[in-house]
């Protein structure tokens, strides 16, 4: 069974600075897509950045990035230039590819903090 | 426009109740889900429709029944509620083998509180 672990449970970053968050997984499978999702006070769980296993370019959405390491079974997740905004948890995600719909298993979250 | 949306938001109900929480989704997706988020907030999946047909069904027990009247519909019905249903219920949505839209978008949550 995959298992995804995220080892910090909270983080802290003061505004404008750069965070790492980190997220390991466990999978014999070859093909499959990482995601991060963040989920604010307000609950809604939104989409921040996916990855598909089979591109070795690491994704990037505005001050979003990932460090992909296949190998490593590593995919973690830099918030550059930190803004109040970010402040929420946040979610390390694995999917396998296998044709048809499939389950999304979550690691159990960091807490980011974003300080003045 | 919303994209996945749940009613309602909020439910608090007592022990031994039958209730439902609704999903809908108008992205054109011909899959749904429905999540559980704990008290920890670990997030673990529930079932999984395809065009209106159960294709993941986890360890849940069977007081849980979900119904999809149609692909954009996905209704969650719980029987003789116990204290441990009290979580927050996620439904997301998906394209199979549409990239990116086989991403999973998630609904705002209903968070079920069983006194």
């Amino acid at each position: 069974a995959q298992t995804v672990t995220q080892s910090q449970p909270e983080m802290s970053v003061q505004e404008a600075e750069t965070v790492t968050l980190s997220c390991t997984y466990d999978t014999s499978e070859s093909d499959y897509y990482l995601f991060w999702y963040k989920q604010p006070p307000s609950r809604q769980m939104i989409l921040v950045i996916r990855q598909e296993a089979y591109k070795q370019q690491n994704a990037t959405e505005n001050r979003f990035s990932v460090n992909f390491q296949k190998a490593a079974k590593s995919f973690s997740l830099k918030i550059s230039d930190s803004q109040l905004g970010d402040a929420a948890m946040y979610f390390c995600a694995y999917r396998l590819y296998t044709g048809t719909a499939s389950k999304l298993t979550f690691g159990t979250g960091t807490r980011l903090q974003v300080t003045l | 426009d919303t994209a996945v949306s749940q009613t309602p938001k909020y439910l608090v109900t007592q022990m031994g109740n039958d209730k439902s929480i609704k999903c809908e989704q108008n992205l054109g997706h011909d899959t749904m889900y429905w999540y559980k988020q704990d008290s920890k907030k670990f997030l673990k999946i529930m079932f999984s429709y395809n065009n209106k047909e159960l294709i993941i069904n986890e360890t849940v027990p069977n007081r849980f029944s979900p119904k999809s009247p149609d692909k954009a519909h996905l209704n969650l019905h719980i029987n003789s509620l116990e204290l441990g249903d009290s979580a927050v219920y996620f439904c997301a949505s998906s394209q199979v083998n549409l990239a990116p839209r086989d991403t999973q978008y998630f609904g705002p949550g209903t968070r079920l509180t069983v006194l």
